[in-house]
């Protein structure tokens, strides 16, 4: 099955400047890449997805790569600010198959 | 749009209670949900998927006589966990699609079960 691997766990950043996290996956069948930003006590709300036959999308301060090749892909947060402050899920899904999620990583925006 | 509420957002009972999660779409017609555990500082767990007037499907592992999954309506699907003991105290979320063969799933505020 399909297996999603994410980094970092932890990542701290100056207000203004870019962060970057970086996920895996496992299953070539895969197809869909969705992001996820989760704040404390709050359900995951969705940042920004991609799809496969796409290699970058971008929504104002917030992009997504992907490499198929390699299978991987990554978000790209820039000009970043406090409230960017949470944790962040990738993951993978295929057409008809449930999410596999990563493990999360904790983005801290330093004031 | 996309909005996926849940009720309530938090529940404190004692162990060998049941209690009922509610999560409904409020502004869309669900044909799916799902049913997520989250642990403190640990990812997403998926338990159950459920397709509105069908049996929900289990994950490998959760116990289908423990948590009840009714997905009775387009815009209402239900989480029982039955006879709660400590160990079930967890962070619960569901999330919804609106149409099936779509990817994009939007999750419920979650609900906190804490068992005495």
């Amino acid at each position: 099955g399909e297996n999603v691997e994410q980094h970092p766990s932890t990542l701290s950043v100056q207000e203004g400047d870019s962060a970057v996290i970086k996920c895996t996956y496992s299953d070539s069948a895969s197809n869909y890449f969705p992001w996820y930003k989760q704040e404390l006590g709050k359900g995951p709300q969705l940042i920004i997805d991609i799809r496969s036959n796409v290699g970058e999308k971008k929504d104002q301060r917030i992009a997504v790569t992907l490499n198929k090749t390699a299978k991987h892909f990554s978000l790209h947060i820039t000009e970043t600010q406090p409230e960017d402050s949470a944790v962040y899920f990738c993951a993978a899904a295929n057409y008809g198959q449930n999410f596999v999620f990563g493990p999360g990583t904790r983005l801290s925006v330093l004031p | 749009g996309a909005v996926v509420s849940q009720h309530p957002s938090w529940v404190i009972c004692k162990s060998g209670t049941s209690v009922k999660i509610e999560c409904r779409s409020l502004d869309f017609q669900a044909t799916t949900m799902f049913w997520y555990r989250q642990f403190p500082k640990q990812s997403l767990m998926l338990m159950a998927t459920s397709n509105e007037g069908s049996k929900a499907t289990y994950e490998q592992g959760v116990e289908k006589d423990k948590f009840l999954i009714n997905h009775a309506s387009l815009t209402l699907s239900t989480l029982t966990v039955t006879s709660a003991h400590p160990e079930d105290s967890s962070f619960y979320i569901c999330s919804a699609r609106y149409e099936r063969g779509l990817y994009e799933q939007y999750f419920g505020p979650g609900t906190r079960l804490t068992v005495t």
